[in-house]
């Protein structure tokens, strides 16, 4: 059974600090990761899809790798902002041909003016 | 292109009572997911349509139903509401089902 967990829970950081967000994942047989964003109350913003073939995507500030072998997905948020403060999360969709996403429980992100 | 819409955006309903959402995905998409969130559980996976037949099913009872129509909006229905069916249902839409899901703005249902 896929489980997706996400490190850390919460995190909080002064404007203009580079980080970075984990997902780990239990199974490597999957078909794609894709990372989100969710502010209070709202639907869920996509940011990166990453294909099982890809290691890893980009998109301005943000970049996102991937490791199947090891289970592993970072997104790397440069030179942060405070309207990057939100929930992000982290989805695999299962290679089984399940067509089922399973999320982390994602990392609060709060960055500081 | 309009993104995926969702209505209604918010419902209180009566604990036994029965409610209907619906979601109305991207054109050209044919895939439909729906996920319930809540504090304590996250993000779950109910159910996923593609071409009107419902392909994939979460741990949800079967109070937890859904179709899709040919223009492939999607409608859920929640019958006999329980106090823990409180939450932010989620729609997404996706060309296939396996490939980037895009997700609406979800309805916000309150069960007192």
């Amino acid at each position: 059974k896929q489980e997706v967990t996400q490190i850390p829970a919460a995190l909080s950081v002064p404007e203009g600090e580079n980080l970075v967000l984990n997902c780990s994942f239990t199974d490597s047989a999957i078909y794609n990761l894709q990372w989100f964003r969710q502010d209070p109350g709202k639907g869920l913003t996509s940011l990166l899809l990453i294909q099982s073939s890809q290691r890893e995507q980009t998109s301005g500030r943000l970049n996102a790798s991937l490791d199947k072998s090891s289970g592993r997905s970072t997104l790397y948020i440069a030179a942060s902002q405070p309207g990057d403060s939100a929930t992000y999360l982290c989805a695999v969709i299962s290679s089984s041909g399940t067509y089922k996403y399973i999320f982390g429980t994602g990392t609060r992100l709060k960055v500081l003016a | 292109k309009a993104g995926v819409t969702q209505t209604p955006r918010y419902l209180i309903k009566t604990r036994g009572q029965q409610v209907t959402l619906s979601c109305s995905p991207i054109s050209g998409h044919r895939s439909v997911s729906w996920y319930q969130q809540t504090p304590g559980q996250g993000l779950q996976f109910l159910f996923e349509y593609f071409s009107e037949t419902q392909r994939n099913k979460g741990n949800f009872p079967g109070r937890f139903s859904g179709r899709q129509f040919s223009n492939s909006r999607s409608e859920m229905n929640v019958s006999t509401l329980e106090l823990g069916d409180s939450a932010l249902y989620l729609c997404a839409s996706s060309m296939q089902g396996a490939n980037e899901q895009y997700f609406g703005p979800g309805t916000r249902l309150t069960v007192t």
